[in-house]
């Protein structure tokens, strides 16, 4: 089976943009969440969808979104982009969600200047 | 609020010593912990959670409820070790549904 897949690897924006991440689950898992990942941080849980459904979300700003698709491919996009969102941001697939293993993807490099 | 504690940033053992990479957590309810793991340019990866109690690539986490600690034991370091080492809480209540990591561990073994 492949893996989890993000698109796209590396990003360069400028302050005041919007940016849209996307991540491809595993065949035949419904649950996606997202986490971001910083130096000072570590990861941090952004939300998570099931069925198309955002089933729960981290403490962020509202400016971070997401949704979920029939296809369990999953987007995020942030808006009004500040410097601090400069960050790794990593999706996760998991079968049904829940307490179950985490499949994680490699990744979208944000960059913010 | 769930924590999860990592105190240490880098640990550094050398080849053929035991390994303790700690972990301690705050949470009221009955917890569900993992530890993933993450090796040089590779992604991150689940290593065990407690409810396997099983034994994997050497490393073996017991769940002290008393001391709310779930330790990642490994009794002869290897090269290969060196990773990075996240321990994580899984938390759930009222469909709401949430893991919560540490801030990693770096283990570096010397050969």
């Amino acid at each position: 089976k492949a893996g989890v897949t993000q698109t796209p690897r590396y990003l360069i924006k400028t302050r005041g943009q919007q940016v849209t991440l996307s991540c491809s689950p595993i065949s035949g898992h419904r649950s996606v969440s997202w986490y971001q990942q910083t130096p000072g941080q570590g990861l941090q849980f952004l939300f998570e969808y099931f069925s198309e459904t955002q089933r729960n979300k981290g403490n962020f700003p509202g400016r971070f979104s997401g949704r979920q698709f029939s296809n369990s491919r999953s987007e995020m996009n942030v808006s009004t982009l500040e410097l601090g969102d400069s960050a790794l941001y990593l999706c996760a697939s998991s079968p049904v969600g829940g307490p179950s293993p985490l499949h994680f993807g490699n990744g979208t490099r944000l960059t913010v200047t | 609020a769930q924590r999860v504690t990592q105190p240490e940033k880098l640990l550094s053992v050398f080849k053929g010593a035991p390994v303790e990479l700690k972990c301690n957590y705050s949470y009221s309810g009955s917890p569900e912990l993992f530890w993933y793991v993450q090796y040089s340019r590779q992604r991150l990866q689940l290593l065990l959670r407690h409810i396997s109690r099983e034994s994997i690539k050497g490393f073996t986490a017991d769940l002290n409820k008393g001391e709310t600690s779930f330790h990642l034991k490994k009794p002869f370091a290897q090269e290969e070790d060196s990773a990075m080492y996240y321990c994580a809480l899984y938390r759930s209540g009222a469909g709401s549904y949430q893991l919560t990591f540490g801030k990693g561990t770096k283990l570096s073994v010397i050969p």
